[in-house]
């Protein structure tokens, strides 16, 4: 069964900052997607940036990027000059390429921004 | 295009009772899912529904818990009777009708529903 593990409850950046939140999963699938959710406190979760586990090019979103290790099984976000508006829960989620296509989530990374 | 919806924001109810939520996928999505964060912990897959049909329920956690989804539109969640340990948010999502040479399938989530259960 796979699993996804957010080893950071919590971090914090101070404003313009560069911060890191670290995903680990575990899978024997080869092709599958991970993806990195943002939960405001207003709780409406968005998408904020996805991998397809067969690019080997890191996906990148404006302010976000990810390094994504398939062999370390590894999938950080990486935001740059956080903003106040980063605020938020963020979420590591997998999901493979067959069956019902659920997604498989970690347990979330609250990220404090310091003005 | 309107997002996902769900109703209520936030219920209130007390343990051995009966509550009701909905879910109102994006228009013309097929696939429906709910999940569930017990507070703290990760969000957790419920079921998933195709259309009108249950294609995956594997992750209702009891027999309390029954989702419909009539006519392949909105979907409720009816949890009965409550316990102390149904707290938390359930969220709704949905995805496109899955065809041939797409593999993204993202799922669009709803604000969800916080069950508190006193």
């Amino acid at each position: 069964a796979q699993t996804v593990t957010q080893s950071q409850p919590e971090m914090s950046v101070q404003e313009a900052e560069t911060v890191t939140l670290s995903c680990t999963y575990d899978t024997s699938e080869s092709d599958y997607y991970l993806f990195w959710y943002k939960q405001p406190p207003s709780r409406q979760m968005i998408l904020v940036i996805r991998q397809e586990a067969y690019k080997q090019q890191n996906a990148t979103e404006n302010r976000f990027s990810v390094n994504f290790q398939k062999a370390a099984k590894s999938f950080s976000l990486k935001i740059s000059d956080s903003q106040l508006g980063d605020a938020a829960m963020y979420f590591c989620a997998f999901r493979g390429t067959s069956g019902t296509y659920k997604y498989i989530f970690g347990t979330g990374t609250r990220l404090k921004v310091l003005a | 295009e309107a997002g996902v919806t769900q109703f209520p924001s936030h219920s209130v109810i007390e343990k051995g009772q009966t509550v009701t939520l909905r879910c109102d996928p994006i228009s013309g999505h097929d696939n429906l899912y709910w999940y569930r964060r017990v507070m703290g912990k990760e969000i957790k897959f419920l079921l998933h529904f195709v259309k009108e049909s249950k294609q995956d329920e594997s992750g209702m956690p009891n027999n309390r818990f029954l989702a419909e989804r009539t006519g392949g539109t909105y979907s409720t969640l009816k949890v009965q009777p409550a316990e102390l340990e149904d707290s938390g948010v359930y969220f709704c999502a949905s995805s496109q009708k899955r065809s041939s040479g797409r593999r993204r399938n993202e799922q669009f989530f709803g604000p969800g529903t916080r069950l508190t259960v006193l």
